[in-house]
């Protein structure tokens, strides 16, 4: 019940593409869900987080997308360029406890 | 920009030696979390440090694993035993509650 399950495990979009990076969760008590991006050999960087009262949050070229119904949460990068290309994870917690992070998912955009 | 720092970024140990990963976390965070990563696979949680004490363990914070404060800066993960299958990244992070910035890790590997 603690799991966040991510998808897909690697996708590759072409330069202007919008890569779309999904996660499920079970635990109805998370309340704040975060979406990391990590580039190889540094740690993971906080990119953008919703809270389960709003279903849509924008920064930028990156946006959440939730659905509490569901339990999912996604995120879209649009036009994504090459030095999008990392590692995200989602993630969520409760309370401001700790992160439960979802398995990755690695980013390659191609120019 | 305030920002989490982790030394040694690499530390090489023997199987049974003790180590002392070290973090200064941001200044006015008040929320300190350990992670680690082992290679390729998902961030997971450790030990999260609350008004100077644990607020919460995971199942692999055993005994051999301890968090300290020393003074009103640094953030300390001892390992007393180091064994090979605590080869991995380690993550400091801080936080004013729900948010959590990451450091750069520590590799650690045991030989």
């Amino acid at each position: 019940q603690q799991q966040v399950k991510q998808s897909p495990q690697s996708l590759i979009v072409q330069k202007g593409g919008i890569p779309i990076i999904n996660c499920a969760y079970e635990n109805t008590a998370f309340d704040y869900f975060p979406w990391y991006q990590q580039f190889p050999g540094k740690g993971p960087a906080l990119l953008i987080a919703i809270r389960p009262d709003v279903s849509e949050k924008k920064e930028g070229r990156f946006t959440i997308s939730f659905n509490k119904s569901a339990k999912q949460f996604s995120l879209h990068i649009m036009d994504s360029q090459p030095g999008d290309s990392a590692t995200y994870f989602c993630a969520a917690s409760k309370g401001g406890n700790k992160l439960v992070f979802g398995a990755g998912t690695i980013l390659r955009v191609k120019s | 920009e305030p920002e989490v720092t982790q030394t040694p970024s690499h530390q090489v140990t023997q199987m049974g030696q003790e180590v002392i990963l070290r973090c200064v976390p941001i200044s006015n965070h008040l929320y300190f979390y350990w992670y680690r990563q082992i290679l390729g696979q998902k961030v997971e949680f450790l030990v999260s440090f609350y008004n100077n004490e644990i607020s919460e363990k995971s199942e692999i914070f055993d005994d051999q694993f301890s968090v300290e404060r020393p003074d009103g800066s640094n953030f300390t993960l001892k390992i007393r035993s180091t064994k090979l299958e605590d080869s991995a990244m380690y993550f400091c992070a801080s936080g004013a509650f729900y948010e959590q910035y990451f450091g750069p890790g520590t590799r650690l590997t045991v030989t």
